[in-house]
């Protein structure tokens, strides 16, 4: 199985600030198509959890342009430009590229 | 609007079974793949199985092959998880999402299986 590892686990920041969340995976994630089989995931408190990130670096609909996602084969980013209160939640990333799909384990963004 | 809603879940003993089942609308049910995953505090997040549009094909994670089983009815928009044989390890909440893009673009508001004597 592809093992997804985050970093941080814990991510306190003051509104306003920018915020950025590292993923790393156990194998390359870019497909033939050069498409990285990549996502984010945010849940925030008390819901389930809506994508933000999808194919490495797409904004999925409805997400603020404040969030963007980076990086290919193993290692990739998540870039939050200015945190905002309601950005407070857990951060997953995932991939889809080989069954069974695999998540990280979380980080969690804090207000300071 | 898109909808997933899931019911089914429960308590149930060492051994037991459920099936969830998850109503969805506002899209095209019968053209989209679908999955089940499922969330617990120790582990997070772990997928648990993927169907195509026509039900040709499923996927499962290992731990639940033989177990779960994935299915739908794309005339009634439903899906569903059948879960045999529980373990105290499959307790978890859990939701059905689309899978659009090799990525879950929406996602049910799950429910609690709980397996305990």
């Amino acid at each position: 199985d592809i093992v997804m590892t985050q970093s941080p686990l814990s991510l306190p920041v003051t509104p306003g600030e920018p915020a950025s969340i590292s993923c790393r995976s156990s194998q390359s994630l870019l497909y033939s198509n050069g498409y990285n089989y990549f996502d984010w995931y945010v849940q925030k408190p008390g819901q389930s959890p809506q994508l933000l990130i999808y194919l490495g670096s797409s904004r999925a609909s409805g997400v603020p342009d404040r969030f963007s996602g980076s990086g290919s084969g193993t290692d990739f980013t998540l870039e939050i430009s200015r945190v905002e209160a309601e950005d407070v939640g857990v951060y997953y990333c995932m991939q889809a590229l080989q069954i069974p799909y695999t998540f990280g384990q979380g980080t969690k963004l804090e207000i300071k | 609007e898109v909808q997933l809603v899931e019911s089914g879940g429960g308590m149930v003993q060492p051994g037991g079974s459920l099936r969830l089942s998850c109503a969805a609308s506002g899209f095209t049910f019968s053209s989209s793949w679908m999955s089940w995953v499922r969330q617990t505090p120790e582990k997070g997040l772990e997928w648990v199985a993927n169907i195509k549009p026509d039900a040709s094909e499923e996927y499962n994670v290992g731990s639940v092959k033989g177990r779960f089983t994935i299915s739908r009815d794309n005339a009634k928009n439903f899906l569903y998880l059948q879960m045999n044989n529980l373990r105290a390890e499959d307790t978890a909440i859990y939701y059905c999402a689309r899978l659009y893009l090799n990525a879950f673009d929406y996602w049910g508001q799950g429910t609690l299986v709980t397996v305990s004597s």
